[in-house]
């Protein structure tokens, strides 16, 4: 069965650093998604993603984040400037043309760990 | 404020019992309702959706059902195995991605 992948699985970075996470979408979707969830909290939305551009985004989701589909097989996410704060669990999700994101295939999720 | 409220926080059973999860939502208008499976340390993976009119959806030993009049779901086990040892979490949508609102999910514990 496809599924999504996610590089790396745990990242540990100090605080000021840059950091891209890695997704890999199901080959034939064409939205993806970003997610976090903070250790102990609920899952939360960070931004959508279709045709080369932001579809939405969450208020959580600021100047500091950007997305990019760079080789038409990943989707990144990136963190410029990282804060003790951005310490979560990051996930990647993808969904086909047809369902949209009701239908959404999540990645195993990247550890990111600021000191 | 749009908010999904999830009981019990956590949950043990043995081997082979049934059990139900409950989920409570105010989030307008609704759109969709999902239960999710969430293994520790991995992605959530969809169990069930529901739309606005439907009442009952299974999906092998998990049955969701749907009251929209009462604005509540309920995910119920059936014969539990100890592969189902997981959070399950309950999304409901207002229609439009950043419209999604997670619950913080209840923590089933199978035991033998």
């Amino acid at each position: 069965e496809p599924e999504v992948t996610q590089t790396p699985s745990h990242q540990v970075t100090q605080m000021g650093q840059e950091v891209i996470l890695r997704c890999v979408p199901i080959s034939n979707h064409l939205y993806f998604y970003w997610y976090r969830q903070i250790l102990g909290q609920k899952v939360e939305f960070l931004v959508s993603f279709y045709n080369n551009e932001i579809s939405e985004k969450s208020e959580i989701f600021d100047d500091q984040f950007s997305v990019e589909r760079p080789d038409g097989s990943n989707f990144t996410l990136k963190i410029r400037s990282t804060k003790l704060e951005d310490s979560a669990m990051y996930f990647c999700a993808s969904s086909d043309d047809l369902a949209r994101w009701e239908t959404q295939y999540f990645g195993p999720g990247t550890r990111l760990l600021v000191l | 404020k749009n908010q999904v409220e999830q009981s019990p926080q956590s949950l043990i059973i043995l081997e082979g019992k049934n059990c139900t999860l409950q989920c409570n939502y105010t989030v307008s208008p609704f759109s969709n309702l999902r239960w999710y499976k969430q293994d520790t340390g991995r992605g959530p993976v969809s169990l069930t959706i529901m739309t606005f009119s439907e009442n009952t959806k299974s999906n092998g030993r998990y049955t969701a059902t749907l009251d929209a009049d009462t604005k509540q779901s309920s995910l119920h086990i059936t014969a539990s195995q100890l592969s189902d040892s997981a959070s399950y979490i309950c999304v409901v949508s207002a229609g439009g991605y950043q419209k999604v609102t997670f619950g913080i999910g209840t923590k089933l514990q199978v035991i033998p």
